[in-house]
């Protein structure tokens, strides 16, 4: 099946530092990816979509400035968690999806656990 | 808006059980439902799916029913194994302006004994 993967799979980082964790898929052109957040005990949360080559879509109370999305390229995504905070550590989940169509399976990277220390 | 909720965890059950994880959901129009499994250290992986009313989504001997009356998609299997151990997420993927946007549940982590 299609793999998606991340780096790093841990960060800890000092306060008022930025953290950039990218999400590649590995064998497929991502067309559409998306970043979710999860706390813990708590569902995923989407943070934000985006489309290769196009500005992302924020989900309501995402700040754009806080959380910074790059998809410079069909297999690269990148998330900037600029001037962490502790209030940042989660755990970072992306997900790609190959074309257009709103049927295509999405397929999820394993995730990163940001700690801000 | 929309919302899924299910049973909390954690479940823990020995090898050969009837597992049932429950899942009930709110949404506006017609979403579809998913299952997905998330084992140690990997992605969620897509596990069922269901698109319509009365649909039954099945795949490694869990299976799941699309009902729309009681706006449910519990998932079952007959006999859990040990590797069936891992974090289950029921989500309901709503395509309102194409985006396919998925609302997941909590999760819920399932440990299979030996």
């Amino acid at each position: 099946g299609a793999v998606v993967s991340q780096h790093p799979s841990r960060v800890i980082c000092k306060s008022g530092t930025s953290v950039k964790i990218e999400c590649r898929s590995l064998d497929f052109q991502a067309t559409t990816m998306f970043w979710y957040r999860q706390f813990p005990k708590k569902s995923l949360m989407l943070m934000a979509t985006s489309n290769e080559g196009s500005k992302a879509t924020y989900e309501q109370g995402v700040e754009k400035d806080k959380f910074l999305i790059n998809h410079a390229s069909l297999t690269l995504s990148t998330l900037t968690v600029t001037s962490a905070h502790p209030e940042d550590s989660s755990f970072y989940i992306c997900s790609a999806r190959e074309g257009t169509s709103a049927n295509n399976e999405q397929f999820f990277g394993p995730g990163t656990r940001l700690t801000v220390l | 808006g929309d919302s899924v909720t299910q049973m909390e965890g954690p479940v823990t059950l020995s090898e050969e059980a009837f597992l049932t994880i429950n899942c009930t959901y709110t949404a506006t129009g017609y979403p579809s439902l998913f299952w997905y499994v998330q084992y140690p250290g990997e992605g969620l992986q897509l596990l069922l799916k269901a698109t319509k009313a009365d649909d039954k989504g099945s795949n490694k001997g869990f299976e799941a029913t699309y009902r729309k009356e009681t706006t449910s998609f519990h998932l079952e299997k007959g006999s859990v194994q040990v590797s069936d151990s891992a974090v289950y997420f029921c989500a309901l993927s709503d395509l309102g302006g194409g985006a396919q946007k998925l609302v997941f549940g909590q999760g819920t982590r399932l440990t299979i004994n030996p």
